[in-house]
């Protein structure tokens, strides 16, 4: 059954720490995985795209990893912000089209 | 538009009722697709047009949910005879087309059934 497991389900950090989020996947064929942010009350805005042949990319202060090997990735947030407080959604598409496999997401919740 | 919009932003009906959620997705975009997103879940695709037609309504929850699209823009989901169950958050997304291309979302509308 093709899934995907988020950890952890939620975390507090201090404002300027860094954090890294995980999500492991048992989707396949895989096509590409996905990080969405989503602020409360809004809808999730996309963070990082990665193909199979990407290890590595980067968004502003948000670096995503991928696996495909362990079928792993990783979502590193350095030196945190207020607004980085959000649901961070890990997605991963089996095929071209509309097999998105969503993740229930990490909450992070940054505190001054 | 500049992004998707959908509207309601909120709506509250009693139990039996039906409801129309609208979406409007970014201007040229032939891919849409609605998910639903209950408290404490993930996104639970629910079906994808692309262009006026939907290849895909497998997520349909029941017969009771239905969509349609027209002029390769504007969705409408449709909920009848509304159950508590129904009580979620909508979302909207549209791409440029599929395959491995940024999804755009929408704020979402927020159903409470009483």
């Amino acid at each position: 059954k093709n899934q995907v497991e988020q950890s952890p389900q939620s975390l507090i950090i201090l404002e300027g720490k860094n954090c890294t989020l995980q999500c492991n996947y048992t989707v396949s064929p895989f096509s590409n995985l996905r990080w969405y942010k989503q602020d409360t009350g809004r809808g999730p805005v996309s963070l990082t795209i990665m193909t199979f042949s990407e290890n590595t990319k980067s968004n502003g202060r948000y670096t995503a990893t991928l696996d495909a090997d362990t079928k792993q990735s990783s979502l590193h947030i350095t030196a945190s912000q207020l607004s980085d407080s959000a649901s961070y959604i890990c997605v991963v598409s089996a095929q071209a089209g509309t097999a998105l496999i969503f993740g229930k997401g990490t909450t992070l919740s940054v505190s001054s | 538009g500049a992004g998707v919009s959908q509207s309601p932003s909120n709506k509250v009906t009693e139990k039996g009722k039906d409801v129309e959620l609208r979406c409007d997705p970014i201007s040229g975009h032939t891919a849409l697709y609605w998910y639903r997103q209950s408290l404490g879940q993930g996104l639970e695709f629910l079906i994808y047009f692309q262009g006026n037609s939907a290849p895909d309504k497998s997520g349909l929850p029941s017969d009771r949910f239905s969509a349609e699209r027209t002029g390769g823009s504007v969705s409408t989901l449709t909920i009848q005879r509304t159950q508590q169950e129904d009580s979620a958050v909508y979302l909207c997304a549209s791409s440029a087309w599929t395959s491995n291309v940024e999804l755009f979302f929408g704020e979402g509308s927020r159903l409470t059934v009483l």
